[in-house]
């Protein structure tokens, strides 16, 4: 069965402290992306790639900083954690042509205190 | 930019039929979707529609397509409790980056 793992479903870090969120798909998909998931504002898009090396800002990277040096993980990094960054984060990732849509993991709930 | 939007909640008795509406804004959109997440868990593909389509059935899902209104809707035949979720629609955006962009979700609320 194709998977896309998150690293962790909860994490709890302090305000100030360097947060690696890790994604790795099995299914060889070019795309990756990373969302947040807030109540109320559904999902908004920080960060993809669509090939090793690359990324691309989606609508709210302010905060965060990615890392794709292997096909098939996407980090995620807070630079320096903040409360408004607690939230539900999730990765995916598609094939190109995405006819298919996305596959998501199952996400990381994380709360910044 | 383009958006997509949902209406936020949705309730139905059990043993009836859901409808689930969305709107969107991209003209250039080739593909559509809706997703599922249960509580606690990740999006998980229900059904996608191509964007030349006006319908699409699989088992107790119709998707329904007016492109000419940019209007989706996902109906759910004989919904049950386990259909309880929050269902997303989304558009794939026919611009360069090709991204999903997302709704802000439908809570759809089954009572017994």
């Amino acid at each position: 069965d194709v998977k896309v793992t998150q690293s962790s479903r909860y994490l709890v870090k302090r305000t100030g402290e360097k947060v690696f969120l890790e994604c790795v798909q099995d299914m060889d998909h070019e795309n990756m992306f990373w969302y947040r998931q807030d109540p109320g504002l559904g999902l908004r898009l920080i960060y993809f790639s669509y090939d090793v090396k690359m990324k691309e800002k989606g609508d709210i990277p302010e905060g965060y900083s990615v890392s794709r040096e292997k096909k098939e993980r996407f980090s995620l990094i807070l630079e320096s954690a903040s409360t408004n960054q607690t939230s539900m984060y999730l990765c995916a990732s598609s094939s190109i042509p995405q006819g298919k849509g996305y596959t998501f993991g199952s996400g990381t709930r994380l709360t910044v205190v | 930019g383009e958006d997509v939007e949902q209406s936020l909640f949705l309730s139905v008795r059990e043993g009836d039929s859901s409808v689930i509406n969305c709107t969107y804004t991209d003209s250039s959109s080739t593909y559509l979707y809706w997703y599922k997440q249960e509580p606690g868990a990740g999006l998980q593909l229900l059904t996608y529609i191509f964007s030349n389509m006006d319908m699409k059935q699989d088992q107790r899902l119709t998707v329904l397509l007016n492109k000419k209104d940019k209007h989706l809707s996902l109906r759910i035949a004989d919904t049950q409790t386990g259909d309880s979720a929050i269902y997303f629609c989304a558009d794939l955006y026919g611009g360069a980056t090709n991204k999903l962009i997302f709704g802000t979700g439908t809570l759809l609320a089954v009572q017994p």
